[in-house]
């Protein structure tokens, strides 16, 4: 079956570190990948897209990778802020025609703590 | 620029009763609409789509109807609400040709 997942549990990090987040998909061919940040009782607003021949894409403090053969995005916040916390969605896109579907992931909860 | 409303921010409606929550985008023409629910500490499920005015997509079969009477307005309904229906509902819009969407601010229903 077709499945995306990213970590359920909550990524507790303390400021100025790395948060690494990752998004793992199973039968899916997406063209795209995308991430999303999710802010409590807010909607989610874009944050990068990567597509399926590029390996890696940055923005700011955001990296985000993409690896089609092992059918995985990590997203890394790189000197994080307590601003960061938030929850993070990945997303594939591109798999069904011009619809602009897109597929989320559960969603990770990062925690950046001063 | 384009914005996109949702309204009502917040309803409590009791079992069995109607429903109807109102999206609509400006700055934009032709946009795919799109409407999602997330339930708590849940990813966003996607429930219809429309490419255009009165194209309408299911994703999953469920209590609810959308329709999309004009190019920049999307309603999403039901005639009798269930427990389950309970969520935090989203509307997203897509520029034709893009692959991003952009969210609204969300309506969070609450069926007693």
């Amino acid at each position: 079956s077709q499945k995306i997942e990213q970590n359920s549990e909550a990524l507790n990090i303390q400021e100025g570190k790395t948060a690494t987040l990752t998004c793992n998909y199973t039968n899916y061919s997406p063209a795209y990948l995308q991430w999303y940040r999710q802010d409590p009782g807010r909607g989610p607003v874009f944050l990068l897209l990567i597509r399926e021949n590029e390996k890696e894409k940055r923005k700011e403090r955001l990296k985000v990778t993409f690896d089609t053969t092992l059918k995985q995005s990590l997203f890394h916040i790189t000197a994080s802020q307590p601003a960061d916390s938030a929850t993070y969605l990945c997303a594939l896109s591109g798999i069904s025609g011009n619809t602009g579907k897109l597929i989320f992931g559960q969603g990770t909860t990062l925690q950046v703590k001063p | 620029s384009q914005t996109i409303h949702q309204w009502p921010a917040t309803l409590v409606q009791p079992v069995g009763s109607p429903l109807s929550l109102e999206c609509t985008v400006e700055g934009t023409s032709n946009p795919n609409l799109y409407w999602y629910r997330q339930a708590a500490g849940r990813g966003l499920q996607l429930l219809f789509y429309s490419i255009g005015i009165d194209q309408i997509s299911s994703e999953v079969p469920q209590n609810l109807s959308a329709s999309r009477p004009q190019d920049r307005q999307f309603i999403l309904s039901s005639k009798k609400l269930l427990l389950s229906d309970s969520g935090f509902y989203l509307c997203a819009w897509r520029p034709p040709g893009d692959t991003t969407q952009y969210f609204g601010p969300g309506t969070r229903l609450t069926v007693l």
